[in-house]
């Protein structure tokens, strides 16, 4: 069972627009979410998590928001760069540490 | 920061064989973990490499698969046995974090394999 769903499987936008990535969970047990990005031939790298306790998370460019009674996150980044394109996976887990991942969304951001 | 590589990056291999895949870290870790990556899939959990006793495996995956070793607190392996061409994926080996992000993990490059 698919508990982490990552709907859109690429975006792509323009240096300097934002980009808003999607995320939606089934588990009303998760409490803590995580973002990840991967480059291509590398393994995923930790960008940004929130705690079911807050509703937004900033980090520089970063944004997280979480809506828990929608079951759905979203990372903003703002102003996009071509450096941020990668795939970007988003994860949850719940008081066990069990972490279950999206499908990813591959982010191109065009010069 | 974990430093983690593993061994091989990529391969080939006929249907029916066994790979093993190394993973090595820079540091002394608790916790280690093995994932795969079908191809359009989301990443998932195999198994957590237990260091001194028997790996847990997730549900759908069993020892005789993906038979796992943890000699240690820096190295592990994942084998994956007589396999066929649904055993294609990326795996990826990864630690916990130890930053005091909550359930952050640092991965591997990954290991990508293709049965034919």
């Amino acid at each position: 069972d698919q508990q982490v769903k990552q709907n859109s499987p690429s975006l792509s936008v323009q240096e300097g627009r934002i980009s808003i990535l999607n995320c939606d969970y089934t588990n009303s047990m998760f409490d803590y979410f995580l973002w990840y990005k991967k480059y291509p031939a590398e393994g995923p790298t930790f960008l940004i998590s929130i705690s079911s306790i807050k509703d937004k998370n900033e980090d520089g460019r970063f944004t997280v928001f979480l809506n828990k009674s929608a079951k759905h996150l979203s990372l903003h980044i703002v102003p996009s760069q071509p450096g941020d394109s990668a795939v970007y996976f988003c994860a949850a887990s719940a008081r066990n540490n069990d972490m279950r991942f999206g499908a990813g969304t591959r982010l191109t951001v065009k010069p | 920061s974990a430093v983690i590589s593993q061994k091989p990056s990529r391969d080939i291999c006929q249907r029916g064989t066994s790979l093993t895949i190394q993973c090595q870290v820079d540091s002394q870790v608790t916790m280690m973990f093995w994932y795969r990556q079908q191809p359009g899939q989301s990443l998932t959990l195999i198994a957590t490499a237990n260091q001194g006793s028997e790996a847990t495996y997730e549900s759908g995956f069993v020892i005789d698969k993906f038979p796992i070793s943890r000699p240690n607190l820096t190295f592990s392996t994942l084998t994956v046995s007589n396999m066929s061409p649904e055993d294609s994926s990326i795996y990826l080996c990864s630690v916990a974090g130890g930053t005091g992000v909550p359930n952050e993990q640092f991965f591997g490059p990954g290991t990508r394999l293709t049965v034919l």
